[in-house]
């Protein structure tokens, strides 16, 4: 059973970094295809994607955000890393991790739980 | 980047009606299509793929349809626990982008 979960601060200050953690099982993050991605939806808005990183390390960005983004794994650890700089209050949503695969069913089949990060001052 | 915009952005059925989504590409993304389901304060659950492939213990009042540049998600018979929202994904091509999604509430 694949299961993802995400954690990190609830409040963020504007301009400081965020860092959130996917701790991923029920799969390996080594296994030929698998990737984990990070999307984010403000309150009563849509979802946006921000990053993907894949088994064999290839890395895919939002085009509006891949200045702000980084994202690592850690196969030992089963867990996905995002780090988003300079935050702003419009940065204010849920953070989602989610589970996909490469290949023609590269949407995102299972998803974490996701986590409220609030920019405030 | 592909745009993926929906209609419409908000909806009012009643139990046992038929509902109907649209998702349409700013450019052609063959079949590579994805269709999720959120409930108020929980994640998206796919219910689509691959523009028609019902995922595993999705009901089969759920159904899509379309190709390359239009696509529709249609509930036969809406139940009370499909209200929420429902958005489109595309995986064509990288940034893989969502659309603006469909708020489905009951009269």
């Amino acid at each position: 059973q694949i299961t993802l979960k995400e954690s990190g601060p609830a409040l963020v200050k504007p301009t400081q970094t965020l860092t959130l953690t996917c701790n991923v099982s029920g799969f390996s993050l080594s296994t030929t295809t698998v990737g984990v991605g990070w999307i984010r939806q403000p309150p009563g808005k849509a979802l946006e994607f921000l990053a993907l990183v894949y088994w064999d390390d290839v890395k895919r960005f939002s085009s509006s955000l891949k200045s702000r983004l980084t994202i690592t794994k850690d196969t030992s650890k089963n867990q996905v890393v995002l780090t988003m700089t300079d935050m702003d209050p419009v940065d204010t949503a849920a953070y989602y991790c989610a589970h996909t695969k490469l290949g023609v069913y590269r949407y995102f089949n299972n998803w974490g739980q996701g986590t409220l990060v609030t920019v405030s001052s | 980047d592909i745009q993926m915009t929906q209609s419409p952005s908000s909806l009012s059925a009643s139990v046992g009606d038929r509902v109907t989504i649209t998702c349409r590409a700013s450019q052609g993304i063959s079949d590579y299509l994805a269709w999720f389901h959120q409930k108020p304060g929980t994640a998206p659950k796919s219910v689509i793929s691959a523009g028609s492939r019902l995922e595993s213990g999705v009901p089969s009042r759920f159904s899509g349809s379309g190709s390359g540049i239009e696509f529709t998600l249609t509930i036969s018979g809406l139940q009370p626990e499909d209200l929420g929202s429902y958005f489109c994904q595309q995986y064509y091509s990288d940034p893989v982008t969502f659309g603006g999604g469909t708020k489905v509430e009951f009269k």
